[in-house]
């Protein structure tokens, strides 16, 4: 199984409101990454978790938080977001391995979120 | 810092014409270099990754990219395009620690039937 799911694929939220997405992957993968992508843009990281912990958040702001509940999943609370926020939320997973053959990160499809 | 450029913002060819993306990094230490493919509506998806070794490395679907260090470049290739190539494609960039990808601005490529 070499699949990264998210959920939902689609998800619209006033700028009052809280949401959830929500990442798994059953490959035993230890690192585990959220990104945003803009149309046309390439991924922006936004955060990496390295056996569960937060190792690099790359100055987002307080209304994304990151949580990581066990090895399996990836979760990014969203609240008081702004129409800008609205974009494509990637998630990603890999191995934490010194192998370099197997150091390589897997998408998963996305959350397309729109903020109105 | 690591960073990637990519030549091209798009790039526009016709079916059986001969495929060459740009890509040059920037940074200090050993890297590991990939290709991703983002076909219109889909996700990333792997195309190739160059660690150590042969610098010619081939990928799925006939792609192949050089790495040459000199040039701190790893350009894909593909010889002959197909319609259903039409995609988004984004080089990056891992330095050989730390868990941190770098992603290149992207090049579209659209393939005229």
């Amino acid at each position: 199984d070499t699949e990264v799911t998210q959920t939902p694929k689609h998800l619209v939220m006033g700028m009052t409101n809280k949401k959830s997405l929500k990442c798994e992957q059953h490959m035993g993968h230890r690192a585990m990454y959220w990104y945003k992508q803009k149309a046309k843009k390439p991924p922006e990281l936004m955060f990496v978790y390295s056996y569960e912990k937060l190792s690099i958040n790359e100055s987002v702001p307080s209304r994304f938080s990151p949580e990581c509940p066990n090895s399996s999943l990836l979760n990014l609370h969203l609240h008081a977001l702004q129409p800008e926020d609205s974009a494509l939320y990637l998630c990603a997973s890999k191995p934490l391995f010194q192998v370099q053959a197997t150091d390589t990160q897997y998408f998963g499809p996305g959350t397309r979120l729109t903020v109105l | 810092a690591q960073s990637v450029s990519q030549h091209n913002h798009h790039v526009i060819l016709s079916e059986a014409a001969s495929l060459e993306l740009g890509c040059n990094y920037s940074y200090g230490g050993t890297v590991n270099l990939f290709w991703y493919v983002q076909y219109p509506g889909q996700h990333l998806q792997l195309l190739l990754k160059y660690f150590s070794g042969d610098p010619l490395v081939k990928g799925i679907k006939g792609f192949e990219a050089e790495f040459i260090k000199s040039k701190f470049s790893f350009n894909l290739r593909k010889p002959s395009v197909q319609w259903s190539d039409t995609a988004e494609y984004f080089c990056a960039v891992k330095g050989d620690y730390g868990q941190n990808f770098v992603f290149g601005p992207g090049t579209r490529l659209s393939v005229l039937p």
